[in-house]
């Protein structure tokens, strides 16, 4: 079975802070990395997709290394609407007809104090 | 504001009846999924339609059965479930065929509860 593994968490950190979330994946053959945010009782959310070369989008930044499987996405300067779960998802490639269906961590719990 | 639309929002059923989840899109994906999800729990794929076939199946027990009748409807009838089947249910859609690209947006969910 294809896993992804994350550290539940709970983070909390002050305003302000910057945290850092780290993610496993099993199958080497994985194609496509992607860090989602699910608020309670809401609908996960794309975050950002993860490149190989690393990208950042504002305060988030996300690094990929293949060689070691290792995703991670580091959140500057957090705010209070930071608080929620962020999944660790990944692509195991196309399957047949185009879909892609994505394999989810069970997530990093984050808090914001004030 | 997601751009898949799912009906209804909460749902309570009784282990003999029949009910249908309803899931929409307006954006030209020509693919799209059923998910669960318990509470604190990561979204578990069930079902993958691609181009309106079903490509998909994660072994889920048969009281569970999807339907696509055209490339922005999927459904996913229920009948006889079991308390153990309380859960959100996500829909979501993918373009298909990007390839590394592929990313998922999702409904809002139903919150099921079978009684």
């Amino acid at each position: 079975r294809k896993e992804v593994e994350q550290d539940p968490g709970p983070f909390n950190v002050p305003e302000g802070a910057t945290v850092a979330f780290n993610c496993t994946y099993s199958n080497s053959a994985s194609q496509s990395f992607f860090w989602y945010r699910q608020d309670c009782r809401k609908e996960p959310k794309l975050l950002m997709s993860v490149y190989s070369s690393g990208n950042e989008d504002g305060r988030f930044t996300a690094q990929l290394n293949r060689a070691s499987q290792y995703i991670s996405l580091l959140i500057r300067d957090s705010k209070l609407s930071d608080s929620a779960t962020y999944l660790c998802v990944v692509n195991d490639g196309p399957r047949s007809g185009g879909a892609t269906p994505l394999v989810f961590g069970k997530g990093t719990r984050l808090s914001v104090i004030a | 504001d997601t751009e898949v639309t799912q009906t209804p929002k909460h749902l309570v059923m009784g282990m003999t009846n029949k009910k249908s989840l309803k899931c929409e899109q307006h954006m030209g994906h020509r693919a799209m999924y059923w998910y669960k999800q318990k509470a604190k729990k990561p979204p578990e794929l069930m079902f993958v339609y691609s181009y309106e076939k079903l490509s998909i199946n994660e072994s889920v027990p048969s009281r569970f059965s999807p339907e696509c009748p055209n490339s922005s409807l999927l459904n996913l009838h229920l009948h006889a479930l079991q308390p153990e089947d309380s859960a959100l249910y996500l829909c979501a859609s993918s373009q298909a065929g990007q390839g590394l690209n592929e990313k998922l947006f999702f409904g809002s969910g139903t919150q099921l509860s079978v009684l």
